[in-house]
């Protein structure tokens, strides 16, 4: 398997611009997150979706930001309009249901390094 | 609110010595991940603690989980520079995927 895809793996884009997000998780996977990682906040969960359905976006910092799941194999992460805050490397992660394992092991992409000027 | 608390937040030591990385929480969970980042690279899961009293040993780096004190330990013993990089512990809450709630990271530098 290829792992956790996700696109661009670098973005730079100018403030008030619109950035879309993109992950394709691991086949057979039911969960995916979005994370963002920042020096100052480390890592924080943005939204989690279970069989393409959200299930707990209280992480998502503001309406700029959306996260959609139209199938099991894509997801989208928006930020309309972007500010130089929002400046970050976003990472998607997919987990496969916990099953006899009784765990949820999260598997992460290469992340997207944003860049808001 | 769940908190991780990592500490020591940085750590530089030389290689051949043994050190160990704490990882506090204040939830009931008995399940706690340790990660590793490289720069620029993405999450590598290392071990996966479900129980009270878990311990899991992959090459030089030991991790164990007391539930009871709500704190986890990665050991490192005879550090080589290999093994430089930044640690994350993580929590989830119990009774689902609920994501992972993550402490600060450990950044290690290990010199020759």
């Amino acid at each position: 398997d290829a792992g956790v895809i996700q696109s661009p793996r670098h973005e730079v884009t100018e403030m008030g611009q619109e950035v879309t997000l993109r992950c394709k998780p691991i086949s057979g996977h039911d969960y995916l997150f979005w994370y963002r990682q920042t020096m100052m906040r480390g890592l924080e969960l943005l939204i989690y979706f279970n069989n393409n359905v959200p299930i707990d976006d209280s992480g998502m910092p503001e309406d700029r930001f959306s996260a959609k799941m139209p199938n099991a194999s894509f997801s989208t992460l928006k930020i309309q309009p972007s500010e130089p805050r929002d400046s970050a490397v976003y990472f998607c992660a997919s987990s496969p249901s916990a099953g006899l394992a009784g765990y949820y092991e999260q598997y992460f992409g290469p992340g997207t390094r944003l860049t808001v000027t | 609110e769940l908190k991780v608390e990592q500490n020591p937040l940085f750590l530089s030591m030389q290689e051949g010595k043994n050190y160990t990385i704490y990882c506090n929480y204040s939830t009931t969970s008995d399940r706690l991940y340790w990660y590793r980042q490289d720069p620029g690279k993405s999450l590598e899961s290392l071990f996966v603690l479900l129980s009270n009293g878990a311990v899991k040993q992959e090459g030089r780096l030991m991790a164990s989980l007391d539930t009871k004190a709500r704190l986890s330990t990665l050991h490192i013993t005879a550090a080589v520079h290999d093994l430089s990089a930044t640690y994350f512990c993580a929590v989830d809450e119990g009774g689902g995927a609920d994501g992972l709630t993550f402490g600060k990271g450990t950044h290690l530098i290990i010199q020759p």
